[in-house]
């Protein structure tokens, strides 16, 4: 079955550790993004992705990068986690027309101790 | 700028009763999609429902359907029959045509009770 699909479901780290999110997509979508949501608040767009090896800064300034070296694999890393990146991080994707929306994943919930 | 606004950060529901969701958005575009999105407590976002600006009827999805009116830019949500698993959060959505911007609202917690 097409779905996007996040990796850990739940991760608890040490400050200063590197960490990688994982985001990969079984629906051959172009466009992928990484969303940050505190619980029971709004998204907030920290990147975005159009194509293998293009990739954004979104509106909400993060010290997160991301690559897209394929199409269906959009991962993020935290070269060095400290406790202010404790959220919930959402991968979500659509394909080139957005108007039908986005799939979104389960998402990660990060706590860095 | 495009904005979306939710001004009902909570809500409360009886089971079997009908609840309705309020989302106002600002845009001077004639052609545009609106979406609602529910997150259960710990699952996945999803599609609840979604609206094409130029489709005058409102769009319905078995317990869900919408009221738009475009001249007002407003699009609630009205979930009749509530049910336990309506428990979420609610996001509205906007994006424009042929544009590759997503705007959410802030969300309206939704708890539905027995």
């Amino acid at each position: 079955e097409a779905d996007i699909y996040q990796t850990p479901r739940y991760l608890v780290i040490g400050t200063g550790k590197k960490i990688t999110l994982e985001c990969s997509q079984t629906m051959g979508h172009d466009k992928m993004y990484w969303y940050q949501q505190d619980p029971g608040m709004e998204l907030h767009l920290i990147h975005y992705s159009y194509g293998v090896n293009s990739t954004e800064k979104g509106d909400l300034s993060s010290e997160s990068t991301v690559s897209r070296i394929r199409t269906e694999h959009f991962p993020l890393t935290l070269e060095s986690a400290r406790p202010s990146h404790t959220s919930q991080y959402l991968c979500a994707s659509s394909a080139l027309s957005d108007s039908y929306g986005y799939t979104f994943g389960s998402g990660t919930r990060l706590t860095v101790v | 700028a495009q904005t979306v606004t939710q001004s009902q950060p909570e809500m409360s529901v009886q089971e079997a009763e009908t609840v309705t969701l309020s989302c106002t958005y600002d845009t001077s575009e004639s052609n545009y999609y609106l979406f609602w999105y529910k997150q259960p407590p710990s699952r996945q976002m999803i599609l609840v429902i979604r609206q094409e600006a130029y489709k005058q009827q409102n769009a319905t999805e078995n317990r869900f359907s919408v009221n738009f009116q475009k001249a007002a830019k407003s699009f609630s949500l009205k979930i009749s029959d509530s049910q336990l698993g309506d428990t979420a959060m609610y996001f509205c959505a906007f994006i424009r045509y042929n544009f590759n911007k997503f705007y959410f609202g802030s969300g309206t917690k939704l708890n539905v009770k027995p």
